[in-house]
């Protein structure tokens, strides 16, 4: 069974400041990765995907993570928070199986401090 | 713009009463699901599609029933709302090309369900 846990619910950050989101995964399988962002009272919408081409995910909005296998993590970064990064962020694993359904983590809420 | 649409956005409901809400997608996307998401515990799978006619169980199927008729409505039904059933719940929609697994989710939404 595949299962994701991140680390901390709520991540406060200065404007500015390094963003580090946590991620850790367990699959039986080499993984597809994602991380999903959710702005207040909208729908999910893709930050960014890992699907084994690269271990270094760039993805939108200045958001990259990087997939380590020997540690089963795949954290999301963003060298400097903007006030408008202040979202809740989903990691998600999915395996290539017919039900193409994602395992999600519990969130992480990112507020960013003027 | 073309996307997945959900209505309505609220509802309040009684326990036992029915309703059902709607999904729509005009990307001719293969794949539509159902999610709920409730707070510290992220979105959970409810059912999915692969396509017309064809549906599965999710992980938390019980309470709801989905049926796919065409390719752009996949609608969530309760037959009998419990207070256990209140929750966000969200309709994704993917393109089946490629490996299934890679393939991103566009989310609509979201469909805020209060049973009192």
């Amino acid at each position: 069974a595949q299962s994701v846990t991140q680390l901390g619910s709520h991540v406060s950050v200065s404007e500015g400041a390094l963003v580090l989101l946590r991620c850790n995964y367990s699959s039986s399988v080499p993984p597809y990765l994602f991380w999903y962002v959710q702005y207040p009272n909208q729908g999910l919408q893709l930050l960014l995907k890992y699907t084994s081409a690269a271990t270094l995910v760039k993805g939108i909005n200045g958001f990259e993570a990087e997939f380590k296998k020997s540690e089963t993590s795949f954290h999301l970064t963003k060298p400097s928070a903007h006030m408008s990064d202040a979202a809740e962020y989903f990691c998600a694993v999915s395996m290539d199986t017919g039900r193409r359904a994602l395992t999600f983590g519990s969130g992480t809420r990112l507020q960013v401090q003027p | 713009n073309a996307g997945v649409t959900q209505t309505p956005k609220f509802q309040v409901l009684k326990t036992g009463q029915s309703m059902t809400l709607q999904c729509a997608q005009d990307m001719n996307h293969e794949y539509m699901s159902w999610y709920r998401q409730d707070p510290g515990m992220g979105l959970r799978l409810i059912h999915y599609s692969v396509g017309a006619g064809i549906t599965d169980q999710g992980e938390v199927p019980n309470g709801y029933n989905v049926s796919r008729s065409t390719t752009e409505d996949f609608p969530l039904r309760l037959l009998s709302a419990a207070p256990s059933q209140t929750s966000v719940y969200f309709c994704a929609s993917s393109s089946t090309t490629g490996a299934g697994g890679a393939n991103v989710l566009t989310f609509g939404a979201g469909s805020r369900l209060t049973v009192l």
